[in-house]
């Protein structure tokens, strides 16, 4: 079955330590997505890339770093320069249809980072 | 910029009662609206979605109609079960020419229905 695999599902890392989520899909949806969850303000965005190798900054990427190497894989870095980093962080991918309305994301099941 | 507002949360109802969930929203284009439902745990789902003016959603007898004159797209079902207990977002995508393609989420609302 296609969909997106996001892991680990549970991390905890020690002040200081660059961690990395992953994100692997097999939709080929060209477009990928990092969001951020914190208990009621919703999801905000961190990264997104529209095609490989190119990669955009969302509302929230300080302390955050991305790569897309491959249509299938769009990892997430949290870096030490993140200051509050304790999240539920969720991958989504879409087709990427310039300027279309139905665009619709699919979303990984989320990786639940506890900073120690 | 673009937003979303929901109703604020918790919402609970006992099973087969009506559920209406507001959302209205800010955009300098012309938007496409979309709900998504996250359960427990878990990531989250398209429920339904609307692209134009008047457009009417619906899956799972869930339904919300995209109201330009009001820029609203509230969430509608006529009898809820327990299983529709999760956490609803609204969400947009503004479709000016050459914008971006992210979405814009609220904030979500928490449905608890009680049997």
């Amino acid at each position: 079955d296609g969909g997106i695999t996001q892991s680990p599902k549970y991390l905890f890392r020690k002040e200081g330590q660059n961690v990395t989520l992953s994100c692997e899909q097999n939709l080929n949806h060209d477009a990928m997505y990092w969001y951020r969850q914190d208990p009621g303000q919703g999801l905000r965005l961190i990264y997104y890339s529209q095609i490989v190798n190119d990669f955009q900054k969302g509302d929230i990427a300080e302390g955050y770093s991305v790569s897309r190497e491959k249509k299938e894989s769009f990892p997430l870095t949290v870096t030490s320069a993140q200051k509050n980093p304790t999240a539920f962080y969720l991958c989504a991918s879409s087709i990427f249809v310039k300027d279309s309305g139905a665009n619709v994301l699919t979303f990984g099941a989320g990786s639940r980072l506890t900073v120690l | 910029g673009d937003s979303v507002t929901q109703m604020e949360g918790p919402v609970t109802l006992s099973e087969e009662a009506f559920l209406t969930i507001n959302c209205t929203y800010t955009a300098t284009g012309y938007p496409s609206l979309f709900w998504y439902v996250q359960y427990p745990g878990e990531g989250l789902q398209l429920l339904l979605k609307a692209t134009k003016a008047d457009d009417k959603g619906s899956n799972k007898g869930f339904e919300a109609t995209y109201r330009k004159e009001t820029t609203s797209f509230h969430l509608e079902k006529g009898s809820v079960q327990v299983s529709d207990s999760a956490v609803y977002f609204c969400a947009l995508r503004d479709n000016v020419q050459g914008g971006s393609e992210k979405l814009v989420f609220g904030k979500g609302t928490k449905l608890t229905v009680n049997p």
